[in-house]
């Protein structure tokens, strides 16, 4: 059973638009939710994290919003740039004595100079 | 230079053919962790370790063995490797359990192909 859908697999943004990854979850445990990146040929970074008992946290052109309600999580970047041309994942985990951090499938993103 | 550092990067080798799949981190991390990338499967965890002699398994540690014996090392050990096992694997570590910074380091990734 899959917890964490990332049902678009992939995504073209014009460079200096903005790009919105969305993320859905089943798993109401889940309190931390995280953002990787990953580069061809690289292992992921992390990008940014949400505690559950904010909605939005911002930093730089990165700004992640959760719906707790909906059990939805978005990552927008305003503006995209080329070098944003990445998979990123979103990894939401349990922080009550769950030591697995949970990856969903990935969105491509392709930033179009 | 704080780093995850796997080995091999890349390897080719042959169905029941044991082999093992080093990691070793230089940040004096407690957890470690190791994942396989397929497509359109995403990352899934194989095993994790929340430090010395304590594993355990993650969501796909069939065909898989770890052992952490020491803090800087988290070795992933196929002893009987199958065509499916064909993967791109990643290992992690970090300071303590993620906590909300998630501060997972991953290293560079080892590409491992079974004939």
């Amino acid at each position: 059973d899959q917890q964490v859908k990332q049902n678009s697999p992939s995504l073209s943004v014009q460079e200096g638009r903005i790009s919105i990854l969305n993320c859905d979850y089943t798993n109401s445990m889940f309190d931390y939710f995280l953002w990787y990146k990953k580069y061809p040929a690289e292992g992921p970074t992390f990008l940014i994290s949400i505690s559950s008992i904010k909605d939005k946290n911002e930093d730089g052109r990165f700004t992640v919003f959760l719906n707790k309600s909906a059990k939805h999580l978005s990552l927008h970047i305003v503006p995209s740039q080329p070098g944003d041309s990445a998979v990123y994942f979103c990894a939401p985990y349990s922080g009550a004595g769950s030591y697995q951090l949970t990856f969903g499938k990935g969105t491509k993103l392709s930033v179009i100079p | 230079e704080a780093q995850v550092t796997q080995n091999p990067r890349y390897l080719i080798t042959v169905t029941g053919k044991k082999l093992t799949v080093t990691c070793s981190q230089n940040m004096n991390h407690e957890y470690m962790s190791w994942y396989r990338q397929d497509p359109g499967l995403g990352l899934r965890q194989i095993y994790y370790s929340m430090n010395v002699e304590v594993t355990d398994k993650g969501d796909v540690p069939e065909g898989y063995k770890v052992s952490r014996k020491e803090k800087r090392n988290f070795p992933l050990i196929l002893e009987s490797p199958s065509p499916n096992q064909t993967s791109l694997y990643f290992c992690a570590s970090s300071l303590f359990w993620t906590g909300p910074r998630g501060e997972l380091f991953f290293g560079e990734g080892s590409r491992l192909t079974v004939l």
